[in-house]
């Protein structure tokens, strides 16, 4: 069936470094990707999107593009900040359900 | 403010007993979906419903259940919590179609004791 691995956390930089995350996937067909992004205490917000190759998704200064050649959707983000601190999980579109990733946490120290 | 809301943010209950985690959406959604949440294991479908008294078993539906008699609640059900029971629960709503956007309550974190 499908799925979707991300790079296992926590993930711990300091501020104003460049930021991936990677996450691949298996599926049959053409999933939508997203990004979610958990902040502490608080429930998934959706972070971006791609519905399509070659797509790229943007928000908050973080991007992710849809490559279908390498079945990857990472995240990026080019200077991070304190506030960016979360989890962020990656996930697709999958028969009207989304299928997700494991999540990674995201520590960034000032 | 677009909202889904869950009664509790925080709950513990005993081993044994019959535990309702409620969910309401009013954004008109038609599908919902509880998740329990875990570290190292991230989200993990208990349930979903794509209509009102519709329901279908996600990933790991053992020794939960659910209801849906309206379309803006989604209630989780464990008929006799366990231990292993103890978890953060998430619920989610999208409309119909693809390429939706879920939303999200707070989550529930409960403690079976």
């Amino acid at each position: 069936g499908d799925s979707v691995t991300q790079m296992e956390g926590p993930v711990t930089l300091s501020e104003e470094a460049f930021l991936t995350i990677n996450c691949t996937y298996t599926a049959t067909g053409y999933p939508s990707l997203f990004w979610y992004v958990q902040y502490p205490g608080e429930g998934l917000q959706l972070l971006l999107k791609a519905t399509k190759a070659d797509d790229k998704g943007s928000n908050k200064g973080f991007e992710a593009t849809y490559r279908k050649e390498t079945t990857s959707f990472h995240l990026e983000k080019g200077s991070v900040q304190v506030s960016d601190s979360a989890v962020y999980f990656c996930a697709l579109d999958s028969n009207y359900q989304l299928i997700w990733g494991a999540g990674t946490k995201l520590i960034i120290k000032p | 403010d677009v909202k889904v809301t869950q009664s509790s943010r925080y709950l513990v209950k005993r081993t044994g007993e019959k535990v309702f985690l409620e969910c309401v959406q009013d954004m008109d959604h038609e599908n919902m979906f509880w998740y329990r949440q875990d570290p190292g294991l991230g989200l993990r479908l208990i349930y979903f419903s794509y209509d009102v008294k519709m329901k279908e078993k996600g990933d790991i539906p053992e020794g939960y259940s659910v209801s849906r008699e309206k379309k803006e609640r989604f209630s989780l059900i464990l008929e006799s919590a366990s231990t292993n029971q103890t978890s953060m629960y998430l619920c989610a709503s999208t409309r119909q179609g693809v390429n939706t956007e879920a939303f999200f309550g707070q989550g529930t974190r409960l403690t079976v004791v």
